[in-house]
């Protein structure tokens, strides 16, 4: 399976942009990538995904490299609730077309200071 | 609706006990996943299912038993408990297991194993 590397954690101010960064440099062509997080002491929730286009909704937007080898999700404006592990997950499709292989990794700690 | 809901929140067990770990959707979705979480770490698959009827294992089944007898619950059954099963554990849930997917997580239930 691809895999994906990202930073153990990151900071941000309140207010500002975040901009996580995910490398998955053998990510294969019908790969998706996906983005959860985690609030401290709660299930991973969806965040946003995509194939090979940026992609934008009411949480976040994602940012997608032309080589499809990295992308990087961007919060626009950080809130102390924001304050989350951030899962990169590659989701790939088996041969009968449905993807049971989602792997999420140790992700990026972001804490979001006042 | 209450989406993904998991009973207990809260367990301590006994080696060698046994106990259900209960996960109810109310989203009429077809699939139904179990995961692990160990402290500071991603999650890991454990069992799923692609609909009443029909389950397969996932990632680290080894210890677990699941059935699916009905649309909405996907119990995942722990035999006789180890200190290595001490973890979170996750139900989650999504219409179809495709790629592009979202998957729905419960709040998840605490287990530790003395």
């Amino acid at each position: 399976d691809a895999k994906t590397t990202q930073p153990n954690s990151m900071e941000s101010n309140e207010e500002e942009p975040v901009h996580l960064p995910c490398n998955h440099s053998t990510i294969s062509g019908t790969d998706y990538i996906h983005w959860y997080r985690q609030l401290p002491s709660q299930g991973p929730e969806y965040v946003i995904h995509g194939l090979t286009s940026n992609v934008n909704n009411r949480m976040a937007s994602l940012a997608i490299a032309e080589d499809r080898k990295s992308s990087t999700l961007i919060l626009h404006r950080a809130t102390l609730r924001d304050a989350a592990v951030y899962y990169c997950i590659l989701r790939s499709r088996t041969r009968d077309n449905y993807g049971q292989n989602f792997v999420f990794g140790p992700g990026t700690r972001l804490s979001v200071l006042p | 609706n209450a989406g993904v809901t998991q009973t207990p929140k809260f367990r301590i067990l006994k080696i060698g006990q046994s106990m259900t770990l209960q996960c109810t959707q109310d989203m009429n979705h077809n699939y139904m996943y179990w995961y692990r979480q160990d402290p500071g770490m991603g999650l890991k698959l454990i069992y799923y299912s692609v609909g009443a009827g029909i389950t397969d294992k996932g990632e680290v089944p080894n210890g677990y038993n699941v059935s699916r007898s009905t649309t909405e619950d996907f119990p995942l059954r722990l035999e006789l408990a180890a200190p290595s099963q001490t973890s979170v554990y996750f139900c989650a849930s999504s219409y179809l297991g495709r790629a592009e997917d979202e998957q729905f997580f419960g709040p998840g239930t605490r287990l530790t194993v003395l």
